[in-house]
């Protein structure tokens, strides 16, 4: 079975600070997913990464892709608060098959 | 374009019982998947239907049941409650690839709150 390891598993980082989560999964995949969830609320897509060597930027946040290292990165970039929330990885293992593998997730908190 | 809807949104029961949960996905979207996110365990994926078929299945116990209809809504089905069921139940809607795109792309509701007493 696929596994999917992020961390850390929490991260409580100052407004205006730098930091990186990672996800690392157990079987080739050249699909990683990566979703935002505030408290009581659903799952919001922001980035899909598909190639070996992808990287997708929005705002302050930049995600990227290393398939030979089974490895993916989310770099946060001058943490303001609202980008407080739990971030998950996923990964799937076939094109059209909508099962995906969800990393623990990370919670970040924002620090005014 | 409305969005991935469930209901209810809140279900408290009691060990023993039986609950339905209701997905309805985005107009168009044949694919249905549930998924129960808990603390301990996370997100897990439970069964996936397209075009009332279950396609895939996960690692959860018969108790776990689903079924799509021919509009594409799907039900969950869970049988003889036990605390550990507490959860949020997630379901995501998909257009299942096509011919378009080269991933996955799944757009999530959210959430039935199952509560076992």
């Amino acid at each position: 079975e696929l596994k999917v390891e992020q961390n850390p598993l929490f991260l409580s980082m100052q407004e205006g600070k730098n930091y990186t989560i990672y996800c690392n999964y157990s079987t080739t995949s050249d699909r990683l997913y990566w979703y935002r969830q505030d408290p009581g609320k659903s799952l919001e897509s922001l980035f899909v990464l598909l190639s070996n060597g992808a990287v997708k930027q929005e705002g302050r946040l930049m995600a990227s892709l290393d398939t030979k290292a089974r490895l993916s990165t989310l770099h946060i970039t001058a943490a303001v608060h609202d980008l407080s929330a739990t971030y998950f990885c996923a990964v799937d293992m076939h094109w059209g098959d909508n099962q995906f593998y969800f990393g623990t997730g990370t919670s970040l908190t924002v620090i005014p | 374009k409305a969005g991935v809807t469930q209901t209810p949104r809140y279900l408290i029961k009691t060990r023993g019982q039986q609950v339905t949960l209701s997905c309805s996905p985005i107009s168009g979207h044949r694919s249905v998947s549930w998924y129960q996110q808990t603390p301990g365990q996370g997100l897990q994926f439970l069964f996936e239907y397209f075009s009332e078929t279950q396609r895939n299945k996960g690692n959860f116990p018969g108790r776990f049941s689903g079924r799509q209809f021919s509009n594409s809504r799907s039900e969950m089905n869970v049988s003889t409650l036990e605390l550990g069921d507490s959860a949020l139940y997630l379901c995501a809607s998909s257009s299942s690839g096509g011919a378009k795109l080269s991933y996955n792309e799944q757009f999530f509701g959210p959430g039935t709150r199952l509560t076992v007493l």
